[in-house]
C-alpha cells in the first residue's frame, strides 16, 4: 500500500519569497514516481514535476524544484520567486513503476497563499 | 491541441437517480483514469482503462458505480441510484501508455440533494 502525508493544511507566504511545501511518502514498492499537482480555483489539476525513486539529481521545472529525500522518504516542493498566480491547492502524489500499478495516490493537499 | 475534456460541467440531481458523467481524452493516449475528488475523503482513484486490457476498477466504492470506455477513447461514469455521499468532483485524466504525467479535465461537479 502507498500512503502520502502533507502535514500543512495551509500556508501564508509574502509575493517573491521561496516557499516549501512538505510531503512524505510510505511505500513498499520498490520503484515509484512522486508527482506534485496544482490545483487553481477553477478546479483542474495541473501537473508540476516528476521525480522518479532511481533518479541520481532532484528533479527541477522552472521555478519549481523537488527536493527529494529518499532515505527520509520525503519529496518537498520548493517553489523560488512565489508569484499571486501560485496561490491554489498543491497536492503531492505517488505511484508504483512496476506494471499495472497505474493510479496515483494523493495526499490531502496544501493550500498555499501568496500575499502581495 | 486540445486537453481532457469532461461534460456536463455541473450536474444537480435528485437522491436515488442514475447519472452518466462522460470524458474525452486527449487524443493517442491509451489509458484513462476517473478519480473523486471530496471534502471528507480527498482524492481517490475509482478505475483506469489501458487500451483493451480489462479495467482496474479496485477504487469504485459499491456496485452502483460502473465505467465504460467504448473505442478505447470516450469513457461514461455511471452511478445509479445516487446517494448523497456521491456528491463530488468527479476527475477524468489520461496518459499515454505507461506515461509518466496524467493530464486532468476540469471535473464534473455532482451535487445530488
Amino acid at each position: 500500500a502507498q500512503k502520502i502525508t502533507q502535514t500543512q493544511p495551509g500556508m501564508f507566504v509574502q509575493e517573491k519569497e521561496a516557499v516549501t511545501l512538505d510531503c512524505t511518502y510510505d511505500t513498499s514498492d520498490p520503484s515509484y514516481g512522486l508527482f506534485w499537482y496544482k490545483q487553481p480555483s477553477s478546479g483542474e489539476m495541473i501537473f508540476l514535476i516528476y521525480q522518479g525513486s532511481y533518479d541520481q539529481q532532484n528533479a527541477t521545472e522552472g521555478r519549481y524544484s523537488l527536493n527529494f529525500q529518499k532515505a527520509r522518504k520525503s519529496a518537498n516542493l520548493v517553489i523560488s520567486a512565489s508569484q499571486l498566480g501560485d496561490s491554489a491547492m498543491y497536492f503531492c502524489a505517488m505511484r508504483g513503476l512496476i506494471q499495472g500499478a497505474q493510479k496515483l495516490v494523493f495526499g490531502q493537499g496544501t493550500r498555499l497563499t501568496i500575499n502581495p | 491541441g486540445a486537453g481532457v475534456s469532461q461534460s456536463p460541467s455541473n450536474k444537480v440531481t435528485e437522491k436515488g437517480k442514475d447519472v452518466e458523467l462522460r470524458c474525452d481524452p486527449i487524443s493517442g493516449h491509451t489509458a484513462l483514469y476517473w478519480y473523486r475528488q471530496s471534502l471528507g475523503q480527498g482524492l481517490e482513484f475509482l478505475i483506469y482503462f489501458q487500451g483493451n486490457s480489462a479495467p482496474d476498477k479496485s477504487g469504485l466504492p459499491s456496485d452502483r458505480f460502473s465505467a465504460e470506455r467504448t473505442g478505447g477513447s470516450v469513457s461514461t461514469l455511471t452511478i445509479q441510484r445516487t446517494q448523497q455521499e456521491d456528491s463530488a468532483v468527479y476527475l477524468c485524466a489520461s496518459s499515454l501508455f505507461q506515461g509518466r504525467e496524467q493530464y486532468f479535465g476540469p471535473g464534473t461537479r455532482l451535487t445530488v440533494t
